[in-house]
Formats: structure tokens, sequence, C-alpha cells
């Protein structure tokens, strides 16, 4: 019954550091996507995959490295942390074919001061 | 591109109130639409949906209709409850991807 799991929950992180999230499914869907969170924009796609392999630029990558080397598995991955980066950053998964139900994880807070 | 404009919040309601929030898209071809709800210090929880036309989702006394014709699907329920009190997001998919657009979200407070 885990659905969309991701960690950490919270982090701080200092400028120019590095960090995942990770991200795991169980529910053997092919499409997963990265989303951030900012206030009074809604969300906004970093990165998404249709399969294992596969990866592809949303509409904000740039800071952001994804990789999907295992259907369950899709990490994200900040390679120097900005203060632009504090955000509140959600995985997504779902099977192909239009009006499938996207499901979301439980969020990561994460701050760089 | 595709997009979203979805009603300005926060909005405040006394309980038993009835709720509307409008949500207009912009979309290419034939879009599925969605409507997610997060309470507070929570992630995503998917509310309901529509994938084509005329079509309606509910889900706990929320209602939506797809009108292609006006582009629209306006949020509504009847009686809102304090348990209501949360963030909403309409949200659109179109074509094969599986990514949603998000509206900015509207912040709903129900007061006892």
């Amino acid at each position: 019954n885990a659905g969309v799991t991701q960690t950490p929950k919270f982090q701080v992180l200092k400028t120019g550091q590095s960090m995942t999230l990770q991200c795991a499914q169980d529910m053997n869907h092919e499409y997963m996507s990265w989303y951030r969170q900012d206030p009074g924009m809604g969300l906004r796609l970093i990165h998404y995959s249709v399969g294992a392999g596969i990866t592809d630029q949303g509409e904000v990558p740039n800071g952001y490295n994804v990789s999907r080397s295992t259907t369950e598995d899709f990490p994200l991955r900040l390679l120097s942390a900005a203060p632009s980066q504090t955000s509140v950053y959600f995985c997504a998964s779902s099977l192909s074919g239009p009006g499938n139900t996207i499901y979301f994880g439980e969020g990561s807070w994460l701050t760089v001061v | 591109g595709d997009s979203v404009t979805q009603m300005e919040g926060p909005v405040t309601l006394s309980e038993e109130a009835f709720l509307t929030i409008n949500c207009t898209y912009t979309a290419t071809g034939y879009p599925s639409l969605f409507w997610y709800v997060q309470y507070p210090g929570e992630g995503l929880q998917l509310l309901l949906k529509a994938t084509k036309a005329d079509d309606k989702g509910s889900n706990k006394g929320f209602e939506a209709t797809y009108r292609k014709e006006t582009t629209s699907f306006h949020l509504e329920k009847g009686s809102v409850q304090v348990s209501d009190s949360a963030v909403y997001f309409c949200a659109l998919s179109s074509g094969s991807a599986r990514q949603l657009t998000f509206g900015s979200g509207t912040q709903l407070t129900v007061l006892p």
C-alpha cells in the first residue's frame, strides 16, 4: 500500500552543496515526474520519464539532474544548491494513456541557506 | 502552450456555505481535467477528474463538469465543512503526455 514514496521529507542545505531526493513507486507505473511547488505558482514540472532509461526536461530543469535506471526509482539530483531552489518537491507517477490518475508523493521540503 | 487559470484566493467561507472555485484552461487537443487537494503539511491528493467533454467528476460532495464550449472546469460543493479547509489545484493533462499543467492554487478556509 506504499504508492509513491519520497525521502527525505525535510532537508536543509548550504549553498553549493549537492544532494539527491529519492522517489520510488511500487505500482509498476511507466511515467514518473518531479514537480516543484512555490507560493502562488502552483506546481511546475522539472523533469519527467516515460520509462526506464528515458528522461526529458520539463518547464524548469536548470540545476537539476535525473536518471531512470529502473521502473521503480526516479531520483532527483541537485548539483549545486542555490537559495532559489528552496521549495517543496513532489514526485508523481502514473500508467500510460490519457485520463489515468497521476499519484503524488507526500513531498520533500527543501531549504537552501 | 497549455495553461490553467484558477480563481485567486484566499477564499473564506462559513460552514455549510456554497463553494465555487473557477477554473478555465487553454490546451491543444482534448485534455483530461483534474482537481487536486492539498491539506496542510501534506501532499496532493486527487479529488476528482473528467476525461472528456460534458463528463462530471464527483467525490466527497465536490463536483466539476468538463465544459468544452467555455473551456472551464469549475469546482463546486453545496455545503462546505471545516475539514474542507485546504488548497485546491485545477490541472490538465493533454495528448499522450502524462505531465500535468497546474493552476496557481486556491486556499480555502472554512470557519465554524
